[in-house]
């Protein structure tokens, strides 16, 4: 299948520091990817939806100016978390799917797991 | 709107015997139906999906789940559980209309199996 790679896998930051997390699609482009945070022993919560070469999607309650996006090439999308605070520690997954069509499966990162201290 | 649920948090099973994961959802059109699998501090991994035909539908590891539109319902199952099975299931829902290239998916809780040797 399609190998969506995310980075970092983890990482520990400072509070009031900026956090990037990248993820890429190794073997396909995509035009479409999507961010999701997981609290721990809860499901994934969509934050937005990534769009190639325009500005991205957030969902109700998902502050913008705190969670950037950039999806700036077919290959590749992050995420910045900005200004970080302990309540945004969490694990963050992306994904991405293979074409526009209906049907496919999104295909997922190994998603970061983000500790601010 | 689409919603998926799964009523169960944790689900038992002894190596060896059969297992099933319960999965209903709601959309407004026809669904397309996805399982997939986390393990600790990893992305999710794809399983199998419904998009439309046979409503018994055969994925990875010797899972698969059987569509049922008047229970609105896609179980999991497999015939016989490992202990390595032993970890976390999504089901997941995105629904068939326009731009669905663009739809993200819609998680359930997730149900965690433990198999016991």
């Amino acid at each position: 299948g399609a190998v969506v790679s995310q980075h970092p896998s983890w990482v520990i930051c400072k509070s009031g520091t900026s956090v990037k997390i990248e993820c890429r699609s190794l073997d396909f482009q995509a035009t479409t990817m999507f961010w999701y945070r997981q609290f721990p022993k809860q499901s994934l919560m969509l934050m937005a939806t990534s769009n190639e070469g325009s500005k991205a999607t957030y969902e109700q309650g998902v502050e913008k100016d705190k969670f950037l996006i950039n999806h700036a090439s077919l290959t590749l999308s992050t995420l910045t978390v900005t200004s970080a605070h302990p309540e945004d520690s969490s694990f963050y997954i992306c994904s991405a799917r293979v074409a526009k069509g209906t049907g496919t499966e999104a295909f997922f990162g190994q998603g970061t797991r983000l500790t601010v201290v | 709107a689409q919603s998926v649920a799964q009523p169960e948090d944790q689900v038992n099973v002894a190596e060896g015997n059969p297992l099933t994961v319960k999965c209903t959802y709601s959309v407004s059109g026809n669904p397309y139906l996805f399982w997939y699998v986390q393990y600790p501090n990893r992305g999710l991994q794809f399983l199998l999906k419904y998009i439309t035909g046979d409503n018994l539908v055969k994925g990875s590891y010797g899972f698969e789940a059987e569509f049922n539109k008047s229970q609105t319902s896609f179980h999991l199952k497999k015939p016989s559980a490992l202990v390595s099975d032993s970890a976390l299931y999504f089901c997941a829902v995105r629904d068939t209309g326009m731009d669905t290239g663009r739809r993200a998916l819609t998680f359930g809780s997730g149900t965690r199996l433990q198999v016991q040797p």
